[in-house]
C-alpha cells in the first residue's frame, strides 16, 4: 500500500483548458517531485519541491507550475493544455537526503486531452 | 544521447529462464544507481539498489561499473510474476533529481 496518494486517478480535459492534479506526501516526507510519462517512455522530471520551494526544474515549459503546501502535500497545475500533455503524471516523495535512497511513487493520473 | 539508455526490447522469455538488462548512463557524476519496476499502467516501484561492489536480491543480482558508466540487472529463473517494463533510474543533481530510461519490457511465458 503506498504512502503517497494521487488525485484524481483519471481526467479528461480539453486542449487549451487549465488542470490541477494533487498529491499527499507519504507521512514524514518533505520532498516532492512529479514526473510526466508518456506512453511507451519513462518518467521524465517536471520539477521538485523542498519545504515550499521549488528547487529543480526539468526542461518544461512555465505552463507546468506548482506548490507544496506546509503538510508537504503538492500540486501541478498546467494551463493552457496542449495535446501532448496527455500522459500518466507521478508524484514521488522522499525525506531529507533519502532521495539518495530512492522515491515512493503515487499511483499518478492519468491525463488526456482532446 | 538521452542521459539514461536501455536495452531495447521487448524480451520474451520462457518461465525459469535467464535474461540480463543493461543501462549506460552519460554523466559520470552521477551519485546513485536504481532498477525500479512498473506494471502496466501502475506506478514505478523501487525492486533495488545498484551498488558499486553489485548486491544481489533472491533471483535478482545487479552491477555497476562506474568507469564504463554502465548499469546491468541479471534476473535468474525468471517467473510468471517478473513481466513488467524495467526502469533503469540514475541520480544526479544537486537535489537529487529522478533520470529515467525508456524502460525494457519483460514477458515470461509458461
Amino acid at each position: 500500500e503506498t504512502g503517497v496518494t494521487q488525485s484524481p486517478t483519471h481526467l479528461i480535459k480539453t486542449r487549451g483548458q487549465q488542470v490541477t492534479l494533487r498529491c499527499s506526501s507519504q507521512s514524514g516526507h518533505n520532498t516532492v517531485s512529479w514526473y510526466q510519462q508518456a506512453l511507451g517512455q519513462g518518467p521524465q522530471f517536471i520539477f521538485q519541491y523542498y519545504r515550499e520551494e521549488e528547487n529543480g526544474r526539468g526542461n518544461f515549459p512555465p505552463r507546468f507550475s506548482g506548490l507544496q503546501f506546509p503538510n508537504y502535500s503538492s500540486e501541478l497545475n498546467v494551463n493552457a493544455l496542449e495535446l501532448d500533455d496527455s500522459a500518466l503524471y507521478l508524484c514521488a516523495s522522499s525525506g531529507t537526503g533519502q532521495g539518495l535512497y530512492g522515491y515512493t511513487f503515487g499511483s499518478g493520473t492519468r491525463l488526456t486531452v482532446v | 544521447r538521452k542521459e539514461v539508455e536501455q536495452d531495447p526490447g521487448p524480451f520474451n522469455v520462457p518461465e525459469g529462464a535467464t535474461v540480463a538488462f543493461n543501462c549506460t548512463y552519460s554523466n559520470s557524476a552521477s551519485q546513485s544507481f536504481f532498477w525500479y519496476r512498473q506494471d502496466c499502467r501502475k506506478e514505478p516501484k523501487l525492486l533495488m539498489s545498484v551498488y558499486s561492489s553489485g548486491n544481489e536480491d533472491g533471483r535478482f543480482t545487479a552491477q555497476l561499473n562506474r568507469a564504463s558508466q554502465y548499469i546491468s540487472l541479471l534476473i535468474r529463473d525468471s517467473k510468471l510474476s517478473d513481466s513488467a517494463t524495467y526502469l533503469c533510474v540514475v541520480i544526479s543533481g544537486g537535489y537529487n533529481k529522478l533520470i529515467f530510461g525508456a524502460g525494457t519490457r519483460l514477458a515470461v511465458h509458461p
